[in-house]
């Protein structure tokens, strides 16, 4: 099946700091990527709509400035997470939608998720 | 408004026992249902969409448009079902999904 990764899989920062979060769809290709936030034993949330070669849609209540996503390949999407403060930390997940004519059609698929703790 | 609703966020069971978790949503369109999984400590990953209609680890799903409604069924639970079941909708012409709270299932030996 398809195959969402995601780097680094735990991350410790600074306050202050940046830390940049990498979605890679590894055997198929994805213009469309998503960006989520889970919180402990609860759901989803999703943050922005990263489309390949444009801006990201960001969720309403999530800050643009603080959570920049760049979609520069079919294959690649990035979250970074800029002055991040300990209320920032989180697991971080993204996905990506199967396109038509690829595997799963329609099926999102998921990254193994990133957790971020900032100190 | 676009919503996915989980009533239950934890539903425990004893195994062998029958299961049923509750999934309505609210689409002004016709869209596309599905159920996704997460085992413990693993990534999310699709268990099953309405449109295949399959059966999965012994789950079934059917979609009930008159009630809204997309329950997740299993007749008799296993220990290893034990996971975070998320219900999820994608819209019509739209890539963007929408996921229900999720309810934490928890099989009892």
């Amino acid at each position: 099946g398809a195959v969402v990764s995601q780097h680094p899989s735990r991350v410790i920062c600074k306050s202050g700091t940046s830390v940049k979060i990498e979605c890679r769809s590894l055997d198929f290709q994805a213009t469309t990527m998503f960006w989520y936030r889970q919180f402990p034993k609860q759901s989803l949330m999703l943050m922005a709509t990263s489309n390949e070669g444009s801006k990201a849609t960001y969720e309403q209540g999530v800050e643009k400035d603080k959570f920049l996503i760049n979609h520069a390949s079919l294959t690649l999407s990035t979250l970074t997470v800029t002055s991040a403060h300990p209320e920032d930390s989180s697991f971080y997940i993204c996905s990506a939608r199967g396109l038509a004519g690829g595997p799963g059609i329609g099926e999102l698929f998921f990254g193994e998720g990133s957790r971020l703790t900032v100190l | 408004a676009q919503r996915v609703t989980q009533p239950e966020k934890l539903l425990s069971v004893f195994k062998g026992a029958p299961v049923e978790l509750k999934c309505n949503y609210s689409y002004s369109g016709s869209p596309e249902l599905f159920w996704y999984v997460q085992y413990s400590r693993q990534r999310l990953q699709l268990l099953l969409r309405h449109i295949s209609r399959e059966s999965i680890k012994g789950f079934t799903a059917d979609l009930n448009k008159g009630e809204t409604s997309f329950h997740l069924k299993k007749p008799f639970a296993q220990e290893e079902d034990s996971a975070m079941y998320y219900c999820a909708l994608s819209g019509t012409g739209t890539y963007k999904y929408i996921f229900g709270t999720g309810t934490r299932l928890k099989v009892l030996a």
